[in-house]
């Protein structure tokens, strides 16, 4: 079946620290693939999402994603992030054979020191 | 504009008990969703509606699960006879068409004592 991989649960950096968020599927064909971000008392919305073309996708508020076919991998990116960062991340990823039905990721609770 | 909406916002129920749970979706969004989380679990997928037309349910649980678009727009999900695991938030989300962006409402937290 295929699956979604987050391999990080809790992440805690302090402000201006650089942040990656690693994420895996398995799935050998066509893929979409999504970053959700859920801020406290807040809705799930979209982040950035890849559906072909560049591999480096830009996304909100400063973040990035690149997409390695290689190595099943979407890793979530941010340079440098702010307190106002501190949320819960999904990964999430759909078969272009049934782009109806996204498969979620366990999430990343990424946490700022202020 | 307005986003999906979803009530109640919070429902507890006895075990045993049937429950519905209302879904708004934006104005004009042909395709919907229905999404369960766990606690500590990101969502998983239940059921799709194209219009009034049920495309996917391959997600739901069991048989005391069902879901209802009758006229395209409002959705309803139905749990009978609820137990102790069917806790959880359930989410909606809508789109224009089954690929584009899924917008996701605010969720029922659904605790069954």
């Amino acid at each position: 079946a295929q699956s979604v991989s987050q391999h990080n649960h809790h992440v805690i950096l302090s402000e201006a620290a650089s942040l990656e968020l690693g994420c895996n599927y398995s799935y050998g064909g066509t893929v979409n693939l999504f970053w959700y971000v859920q801020y406290p008392g807040q809705h799930l919305q979209l982040l950035l999402k890849y559906f072909s073309g560049d591999p480096l996708v830009k996304g909100i508020k400063g973040f990035e994603a690149e997409f390695i076919k290689s190595k099943f991998s979407f890793n979530l990116r941010k340079p440098s992030v702010q307190w106002s960062d501190t949320a819960e991340y999904f990964c999430a990823v759909s078969m272009y054979s049934s782009a109806s039905k996204i498969i979620f990721g366990s999430g990343t609770r990424l946490s700022i020191r202020p | 504009g307005a986003g999906v909406s979803q009530s109640p916002r919070y429902k507890v129920a006895k075990r045993g008990q049937d429950v519905a749970l209302r879904c708004d979706p934006i104005s004009g969004h042909v395709s919907l969703f229905w999404y369960q989380q766990a606690l500590g679990q990101g969502p998983e997928f239940l059921t799709y509606f194209q219009n009034e037309a049920q495309l996917d349910k391959s997600g739901l649980p069991s048989d005391r699960f069902f879901a209802e678009r009758p006229e395209g727009s409002v959705s309803t999900l139905k749990i009978q006879r609820t137990q102790q695991e069917d806790s959880a938030v359930y989410l909606c989300a809508s789109s224009q068409d089954r690929t584009d962006t899924q917008y996701f409402g605010p969720g029922t937290r659904l605790t069954v004592l």
